[in-house]
């Protein structure tokens, strides 16, 4: 399809991990992003990955990139209630950065 | 740190009225953009900007103009408000040839 994919929302208890996952669309993106916003907040960049590799870890954070399937998950590893947020995947398409729906993370004490 | 800022956080405005939303950066950054957030539909492109007087149409940019008369300074324009373009817009920017972009903080426009 067109259209960069994710679900629109994801629940987890404190302490859980949470994956959050994304569609793409354009096979020749070099870099694929995940960025955060926090509510009432503009988006920041919380991770990104070089297409040319399959895992990428951060902390708490581990990126998925699966080629094949043009699949990106982002893993949050002991899920705090600082960690609720909208999360969004981007590609890079014609130059710009074509973003996916956003996906609602809710975290429950 | 860059640093982007847009003049309001929340603004209402009549149906018809001319509304301006302003993005100012202070990183010398030649790209500009102007995104509006609406639930279930993520961010949307209306017109981007790769400097000075230069602007180009992003993926929904009817009703929208903008203006770049100083490099850190991208202005969006709603010349005559809709009910439809109620939503949270958002500025970014980023430097030529990279691929990261900077948001503001947003400006949630509610049009009456």
């Amino acid at each position: 399809g067109e259209d960069v994919e994710q679900s629109l929302f994801l629940s987890v208890r404190e302490g859980d991990s949470s994956v959050i996952n994304c569609t793409y669309t354009d096979s020749s993106s070099t870099y694929l992003y995940w960025y955060k916003q926090e509510p009432g907040a503009g988006l920041q960049l919380l991770t990104y990955i070089f297409s040319n590799m399959d895992m990428k870890q951060d902390q708490r954070l581990t990126v998925l990139l699966n080629k094949k399937d043009k699949h990106l998950s982002l893993r949050i590893a002991d899920t705090q209630t600082g960690d609720s947020a909208i999360y969004f995947c981007a590609e890079i398409r014609g130059g710009k950065l074509i973003f996916g729906q956003g996906t609602e993370l809710s975290v429950k004490p | 740190d860059v640093k982007v800022t847009q003049s309001s956080r929340y603004l209402v405005k009549r149906t018809g009225e001319k509304v301006f939303l302003e993005c100012v950066q202070d990183m010398d950054h030649e790209n500009m953009f102007w995104y509006r957030q609406d639930p279930g539909l993520g961010l949307r492109l209306i017109y981007f900007s790769y400097d000075v007087k230069m602007k180009e149409k992003g993926d929904i940019p009817e009703g929208y103009s903008v203006s770049r008369e100083k490099k850190e300074r991208f202005s969006l324009i709603l010349e005559s408000a809709s009910t439809n373009q109620t939503s949270m817009y958002l500025c970014a920017t980023k430097l030529s040839g990279a691929d990261e972009q900077y948001f503001g903080p947003g400006t949630r426009l509610t049009v009456t």
